[in-house]
């Protein structure tokens, strides 16, 4: 059984440009999370995702950020014309339900540098 | 102020030592807490999992304790090996559900030989 895959592992743009991420969860799971880690900071809660809708995303930027989680394929982290303070690692997570009893699992993160 | 913090920051221990992690949170109420090994460029992997009525919990040489009353967490590490180089990251999750996880600043923690 596959754990939480993430790709690409590392990517690099150029401030303006647009940066797709991408994460397959956990076979079974249904539940997606991602969060954004800064350098030297602990990760940050972005948004949570079922299955074809956002469920919350009070930890997302209201401008550039955008998140699905479509019916069929991985769940897509995208950020629109972005800047050099994006640059950070980005990890996604899934359970298999909701409740607080089910552990996460973590990917093992995208690495955006902007330069 | 976050409301999960952990100390030290870092600490550097010869091999083979012990160590032990602290994490003081005011989440509250909090449905369970847990302990996460993140290497370096990689993803946290959950090392314990404790709710709000457990004191302790055993994975290996990892041992977690929780002090619901003075919201106290503590993470032992007993004859520490190189492959514990790592940071290491409490989590304290409130009742309404994994999303709102809120993760502390970690400790950084290097075993020399």
């Amino acid at each position: 059984n596959a754990g939480v895959m993430q790709n690409p592992r590392h990517l690099v743009r150029r401030r303006g440009q647009e940066a797709r991420l991408r994460c397959s969860p956990m076979k079974g799971h249904s539940h997606v999370y991602w969060y954004r880690q800064l350098p030297e900071e602990g990760l940050k809660f972005m948004v949570y995702l079922q299955k074809e809708n956002i469920i919350d995303e009070s930890g997302m930027p209201k401008e550039r950020f955008s998140a699905e989680f479509p019916k069929e394929g991985p769940s897509i982290l995208r950020i629109q014309q972005v800047v050099r303070g994006d640059s950070a690692a980005y990890f996604c997570a899934s359970s298999p339900n909701r409740d607080s009893s089910y552990e996460q699992y973590f990917g093992p993160g995208t690495r955006l540098t902007v330069t | 102020k976050n409301q999960v913090e952990q100390s030290p920051q870092s600490l550097i221990i010869l091999e083979g030592k012990n160590c032990t992690l602290q994490c003081n949170y005011t989440v509250s109420p909090f449905s369970n807490l847990r302990w996460y090994k993140q290497d370096t460029g990689r993803g946290p992997v959950s090392l314990t999992i404790m709710t709000f009525s457990e004191n302790t919990k055993s994975n290996g040489r990892y041992t977690a304790t929780l002090d619901a009353d003075t919201k106290q967490s503590s993470l032992h590490i007993t004859a520490s090996q190189l492959s514990d180089s790592a940071s290491y990251i409490c989590v304290v999750i409130p009742n309404f559900g994994n999303e709102k996880l809120t993760f502390g600043t970690g400790t950084r923690l290097t075993i020399i030989p």
